[in-house]
């Protein structure tokens, strides 16, 4: 049973900063929260990792808030490489488990 | 690096057949991963080994066999499969358990398809 919620799918256009939103509602004091892309017929890879706060890498930035049920992830100035599925399944005590991921489509 | 290794790419047998799907790393991971994802549906978990032991079979089918010969390479062994068994199989591999924070890391797939 998948332990996160997201939109099923989000437009955006080129240049435009995207987020996305994933709610863990019941998510367990030892859980991180991880974001992975996936391209079509390409294994899954990894974006961003983080337990509270933001973190941020060369790729994207994640925000967590204080009660941590839920997480944003921040991908600035999108271009259309960028269209994929992005998930955010929890990792803690038992292994990753994929919720159904938002598709992402950016337009040109 | 971050890279695992999964051959073959593209793999296409009888459901009488049996072959067997191969993935490695080598980043002193310890803990390794089979998955399975149908089209447009997200990736299931089916196996983790941890420190070459099995430690989670997601009560998926005998036909499915895994193996880990040692901590860099994981098998699935695969006998008289079902055309629905037809999916893209992701192995994976974490520096530990895939607990708490350890990131997984996942390799490109082998593409199976069942006839």
């Amino acid at each position: 049973l998948a332990k996160t919620t997201q939109p099923i799918s989000m437009d955006s256009y080129e240049g435009q900063e995207v987020n996305i939103t994933c709610s863990h509602n019941n998510i367990a004091t030892n859980d991180y929260i991880t974001w992975y892309q996936q391209f079509p017929s390409q294994g899954p890879r990894f974006i961003i990792q983080g337990y509270k706060t933001k973190v941020t890498n060369e790729v994207a930035s994640l925000f967590i808030p204080a009660d941590r049920k839920s997480s944003t992830l921040s991908l600035p100035r999108v271009s259309l490489s960028d269209t994929a599925v992005y998930y955010c399944p929890l990792s803690g005590n038992t292994p990753l488990v994929f919720g159904k991921g938002t598709r992402l489509s950016v337009i040109a | 690096d971050t890279e695992v290794t999964q051959t073959p790419k593209h793999l296409v047998m009888g459901m009488t057949n049996k072959k067997s799907l191969k993935c490695e790393q080598h980043m002193g991971h310890r803990a390794m991963y089979w998955y399975k994802q149908k089209a447009k549906k997200p990736p299931e978990l089916m196996f983790v080994y941890s420190y070459e032991k099995l430690s989670i079979n997601e009560s998926v089918p005998s036909r499915f066999s895994p193996e880990c010969p040692n901590s860099s390479l994981l098998n699935l062994h695969l006998h008289a499969l079902q055309p629905e068994d037809s999916a893209l199989y992701l192995c994976a591999s974490s520096r530990k358990g895939a607990y708490s924070g350890n990131t997984i890391y996942f390799g490109e797939g082998s593409w199976l398809t069942v006839v």
